[in-house]
């Protein structure tokens, strides 16, 4: 089954404790990407990688990293967080330049 | 700069009418994808239509088509025969070309269908 899979789907933790926040596709997609949701804002773009070895900044990328060095997998790494980065985080992945995202099924992150 | 605007932060419909979910978009780009998503209770993203830039008819899937008018921006979602499970979130989204194909999205609308 063409699937995203994040993990975990849940996650609470305390200001300052580093934490990584996998993804995974299996359909073979060049382009990948994290967003966080917070109410009113919608979905807004932390990082996104369009190859192997390439990302780049979305619009809210202070404070996370990412590293794409297989395809497959795109990580999302808090290396200190902090309660402002309490919200709901999507990996999605797509075809290089055309075609929807597939959304994972989210991370909630609590940050106390 | 890209921008998706959703005027509508909630909406409700009564069961079996149709509604109409707004969506503007503001690029300077020539190739451009429009997509709405839904996102339910649950909180996964489910994607219902597509419209490129360059398609000249309205894109339709199943009770769900796509109002895009070129020329005013806009790319509104027409969902037909409202029923209990389409109350949800819904997004609007555009992916752009030129700007490393990064996909945009409006803050959503909250829309409730009524027995």
């Amino acid at each position: 089954e063409a699937q995203v899979t994040q993990n975990p789907r849940y996650l609470i933790t305390v200001t300052g404790k580093k934490l990584t926040v996998t993804c995974s596709q299996n359909m073979n997609h060049e382009y990948m990407s994290w967003y966080r949701q917070d109410p009113g804002l919608g979905l807004r773009q932390i990082y996104y990688s369009m190859n192997v070895e390439v990302t780049d900044k979305g619009d809210v990328p202070e404070g996370y990293k990412v590293s794409r060095k297989e395809k497959r997998n795109f990580p999302l790494i808090l290396e200190s967080p902090s309660p402002n980065q309490t919200s709901l985080y999507f990996c999605a992945s797509s075809l290089q330049v055309y075609g929807e995202a597939f959304f994972g099924q989210g991370t909630r992150l609590t940050v106390v | 700069a890209q921008k998706i605007t959703q005027t509508q932060p909630g909406m409700f419909v009564q069961e079996k009418e149709a509604v109409t979910l707004d969506c503007t978009y503001d690029t300077s780009d020539q190739s451009y994808g429009l997509f709405w998503y839904k996102q339910p209770s649950s909180g996964e993203m489910i994607f219902l239509i597509y419209q490129g830039s360059y398609d000249e008819q309205n894109a339709t899937e199943g009770r769900y088509s796509l109002n895009f008018q070129k020329a005013r921006k806009s790319a509104n979602l027409v969902i037909s025969a409202s029923q209990l499970g389409d109350s949800a979130m819904y997004f609007c989204a555009m992916r752009v070309l030129n700007t490393g194909n990064q996909f945009y999205f409006g803050t959503g609308t909250s829309l409730t269908v009524i027995p």
